[in-house]
């Protein structure tokens, strides 16, 4: 099975400070997707990766940056943490052939 | 971005019930897919749609294709109290930036026992 991993459960940061979110997949998938979760809105589309070193801008791009340094990593980038981040969020990969996603069990993520 | 239709937002349900929740959409989806989220987990798929009118069954769970292409539903049958849970239906064109779905907002679902 696909396994995708999201380096922590929790994470609680102040405001200002800069925050790495990651995600690894083990099955050379080349899309990743970066997504956040919030009660009453659904999952909104941060950032996403159609291969690596390429990425592009999802619905809610603002206060977020992403790198995709090797094919199986991509890292979610908060350049200044804001209380408003505070939500779940959520790393994907897509098999190519399938079309569907595998998500990771999220980062919980606490700015005070 | 554009999201699914996804109704109910919400359901409470007793045990042993049937669940029948859906998904519309303007625009037409080649792949449709199904979701659960369990409390504090990421998504799972459930189930997955190829074609127009294609009807699939996992265990207690089916879901259909709609034939208009705009469509789809997902239907749970006696319900047990592990059912609780987010589902998300989830629809994907082919060509172009086909790599991308469109999540609906999610139906939350609570069985009591």
């Amino acid at each position: 099975d696909v396994k995708v991993t999201q380096s922590s459960r929790y994470l609680v940061k102040r405001t200002g400070e800069k925050v790495f979110l990651e995600c690894v997949q083990d099955m050379d998938h080349e899309n990743m997707f970066w997504y956040r979760q919030d009660p009453g809105l659904g999952l909104r589309l941060i950032y996403f990766s159609y291969d690596v070193k390429m990425k592009e801008k999802g619905d809610i791009p603002e206060g977020y940056s992403v790198s995709r340094e090797k094919k199986e990593r991509f890292s979610l980038i908060l350049e200044s943490a804001s209380t408003n981040q505070t939500s779940m969020y959520l790393c994907a990969s897509r098999d190519r052939v399938f079309g569907g996603y595998t998500f990771g069990s999220g980062t919980r993520l606490t700015v005070v | 971005g554009q999201q699914l239709n996804q109704s109910p937002q919400s359901m409470f349900i007793q045990e042993g019930e049937d669940v029948s929740m859906n998904c519309t959409s303007s625009s037409i989806f080649n792949t449709w897919l199904w979701y659960k989220q369990d409390p504090g987990e990421g998504p799972v798929l459930l189930i997955a749609l190829y074609k127009a009118g294609e009807l699939t069954s996992n265990g207690r769970l089916t879901a259909q294709f709609g034939i208009t292409r705009k469509d789809s539903f997902l239907n749970i049958s006696a319900s047990i109290p592990s059912d609780v849970g987010i589902y998300f239906c989830a629809g994907q064109r082919s060509g172009g930036s086909n790599y991308k779905l469109t999540f609906g907002k999610g139906t939350l679902l609570t069985v009591n026992p």
